[in-house]
């Protein structure tokens, strides 16, 4: 157990829908990054936050948009969903740079299906 | 852009072989890391390169990181079917840069 807790771990969901993934980064951590994991496409990494911030972004597309609260959890949000997004979703903590802490552990990951 | 390139893609062994896979950044990296990911799983850190040179090893298992810190190495030796799975090198560009993944190397394990 890494301590990172994804939820949903699963979500079927249609097209043009929208979907939050949740995240609840390990305890002390203040990064969170956001990882797409798709057949073809590896790991794909989507956005970085930094206790709050946004620190980092990717290949995140402008349907997707993420935050970080002030509790440091933190939500995907993905939006008029696309067959094409179905995906394993992983979330993944740091205790951050600046502590000395580039190591990331990850989340279980969350399957989104768009049928 | 700023990319990391891992190979092979896909690696078959017989048990009790060796193997190596690779990591070959176009940019300087901060550090390199390696992550190792089973069927089914999450990727689940296995070590940090920090220094040029760096050579590490964790049993079975020797990580090196190259003089120019551009590039790494996993060697596994008398591989077992417990090191089924893909393995995942990741760098970092800047203290600040995101944590860029390789493609990963499938390893499949045959008795």
């Amino acid at each position: 157990d890494s301590g990172v807790t994804q939820t949903p771990k699963h979500l079927i969901t249609a097209t043009g829908q929208r979907v939050t993934l949740r995240c609840s980064p390990r305890s002390g951590d203040l990064s969170v990054y956001w990882y797409q994991q798709s057949l073809d496409q590896g790991l794909q990494f989507l956005i970085q936050y930094y206790n709050g911030e946004e620190r980092a972004k990717g290949n995140i597309l402008e349907r997707f948009s993420a935050q970080q609260f002030p509790d440091l959890h933190s939500e995907l949000n993905l939006s008029s969903l696309e067959l094409g997004d179905s995906a394993l979703y992983f979330c993944a903590s740091s205790v951050g740079p600046d502590r000395g802490g580039n190591t990331i552990y990850f989340g279980e990951g969350s399957w989104l299906t768009v049928v | 852009g700023q990319q990391v390139m891992q190979i092979p893609q896909y690696q078959h062994v017989q048990e009790g072989e060796d193997f190596t896979t690779y990591c070959n950044s176009s940019t300087t990296l901060s550090n390199i890391q390696w992550y190792k990911q089973r069927p089914g799983g999450h990727p689940v850190f296995l070590i940090q390169l920090v220094k040029s040179g760096e050579v590490k090893k964790q049993k079975r298992l020797t990580f090196q990181f190259g003089e120019a810190k551009k590039n790494s190495s996993l060697h596994i030796t008398a591989t077992q079917t417990t090191d089924v799975g893909t393995y995942f090198c990741a760098g970092l560009m800047g203290s600040w840069g995101k944590l860029q993944f390789g493609a990963g190397t499938q390893v499949v394990v045959t008795p």
